[in-house]
């Protein structure tokens, strides 16, 4: 595996179920982010993790709850989600502040 | 309110004609500027990253930076049917971890 990867790429739940993001980094990064991408608006930062120390919370509902056990890691756990939280879940990783590289996201639908 | 414009398009642009896309940003602490490509249903990917003002070239891609009225664009030379997608402007301040503001994107169709 090269680059980042996300796991999974596609993900059906309902407002009930609890579930997991998974993002992987493979190019020795220290910093990892969350993006929420919905349709025709920006992409919106949600969380990032600089060393595993979570650095920024951008005002995320608690139902969205962030996980990083090390730097090539992060996770995005997902629980009691409505249906405006259906989206494209990005992660990306970058070395210090530089440049971001993006992992191809979850397509995530809540019924 | 810290704001990234960009014109949502779409762009049209025959084949082989340079495409210019604008950015304009409202915070005058940006100091690094960021172009992203994001094709239809991808995720987005790096194309080019500017820091100084003036001209950065990158193969048939040039950013132009100028701080002094707060603008970045992109030209693409060129253009080939496979630079049809959509085109993200990002801007982050220098001492901030990761806080990178997009623009909305503008799309790019070229046409043969």
């Amino acid at each position: 595996e090269t680059g980042v990867t996300q796991t999974p790429r596609h993900l059906v739940m309902g407002m009930t179920n609890k579930k997991s993001l998974k993002c992987e980094q493979h190019l020795g990064h220290n910093a990892m982010y969350w993006y929420k991408q919905s349709a025709k608006k920006p992409l919106e930062l949600m969380f990032v993790y600089n060393f595993k120390e979570q650095t920024e919370n951008n005002s995320v509902p608690s139902r969205f709850s962030p996980e990083c056990p090390n730097s090539s890691h992060l996770f995005l756990h997902l629980h009691t989600l409505q249906p405006e939280d259906s989206a494209l879940y990005l992660c990306a990783s970058s070395r210090e502040r530089n440049e971001q590289f993006f992992g191809p996201g979850t397509r995530l639908t809540v019924l | 309110q810290k704001e990234v414009e960009q014109n949502s398009g779409p762009l049209s642009v025959p084949e082989g004609a340079i495409a210019s896309l604008n950015c304009t940003y409202s915070d005058r602490g940006s100091q690094s500027f960021f172009w992203y490509r994001q094709y239809s249903g991808k995720s987005p990917e790096l194309i080019m990253f500017i820091y100084s003002n003036g001209d950065k070239e990158d193969g048939r891609f040039t950013a132009q930076l100028n701080k002094a009225s707060q603008y970045v664009s992109l030209l693409i030379r060129d253009s080939q049917p496979s630079d049809s997608a959509t085109y993200l402007c990002a801007v982050k301040e220098d001492d901030s971890w990761g806080k990178l503001q997009f623009g909305a994107g503008t799309q790019v169709v070229v046409t043969p």
